[in-house]
């Protein structure tokens, strides 16, 4: 089965830096996306990132940004200039043609001023 | 405005009593899922649904129970509540195509006294 790990449980970031997060997949497929969720406090879990396997090319959302190292399976994700707003639980996900979503345990990332 | 929605959103019961989540979402989606969150922790799949009257367990074995009898709602069942219950529950959907992300409601957050 399909597994998503996020090794780190919490990060933290001063406001203005950038942070990373890991993300490491397992997977024997070909055909997959993978995509990062941010669950802010008390509030709605929304998609901020989306990566095809099939592109080479990283996948870039103003400040978020991946790092998509198909064949070591990693999926990291960097934010720059990082806002007071940022601070959330970020979630890794996976998804395939024959799998249905699979997401990691979550990092939640402390934003100081 | 294509959403999904989530009622109620805090729930507060009494042991015993039988209670329903509901989840609607206005965008035709054919996939529905109920997830089950402990505060800023991992995502529990609980019971997931490709379509109307197809209903499947998913990978935590929950003591609710779901149904699927219009494509736009998929209700959350707890016979008898019990405290062991008290949890977030989040309801997502998402078009078939792995290409495509799931979205997610605003989540019930359930305590049984």
């Amino acid at each position: 089965a399909q597994t998503v790990t996020q090794s780190q449980p919490e990060m933290s970031v001063q406001e203005a830096e950038t942070v990373t997060l890991s993300c490491t997949y397992d997977t024997s497929e070909s055909d997959y996306y993978l995509f990062w969720y941010k669950q802010p406090p008390s509030r709605q879990m929304i998609l901020v990132i989306r990566q095809e396997a099939y592109k080479q090319q990283n996948a870039t959302e103003n400040r978020f940004s991946v790092n998509f190292q198909k064949a070591a399976k990693s999926f990291s994700l960097k934010i720059s200039d990082s806002q007071l707003g940022d601070a959330a639980m970020y979630f890794c996900a996976y998804r395939s043609p024959y799998n249905d979503m699979r997401f990691g345990a979550g990092t939640r990332l402390t934003v100081k001023p | 405005e294509a959403d999904i929605y989530q009622t109620p959103r805090y729930l507060v019961i009494g042991t015993g009593k039988k209670i329903t989540l509901e989840c609607s979402q206005t965008m035709g989606h054919d996939k529905m899922y109920w997830y089950q969150q402990d505060p800023g922790m991992e995502l529990h799949l609980i019971h997931y649904s490709y379509g109307v009257n197809s209903t499947e367990k998913g990978d935590l074995s929950s003591e609710s129970t779901v149904s699927r009898i219009r494509t736009e709602h998929f209700p959350l069942t707890l016979e008898s509540a019990r405290p062991s219950h008290t949890s977030q529950y989040l309801c997502a959907s998402s078009r078939s195509s792995s290409y495509n992300e799931q979205f997610f409601g605003p989540g019930t957050r359930l305590t049984v006294l």
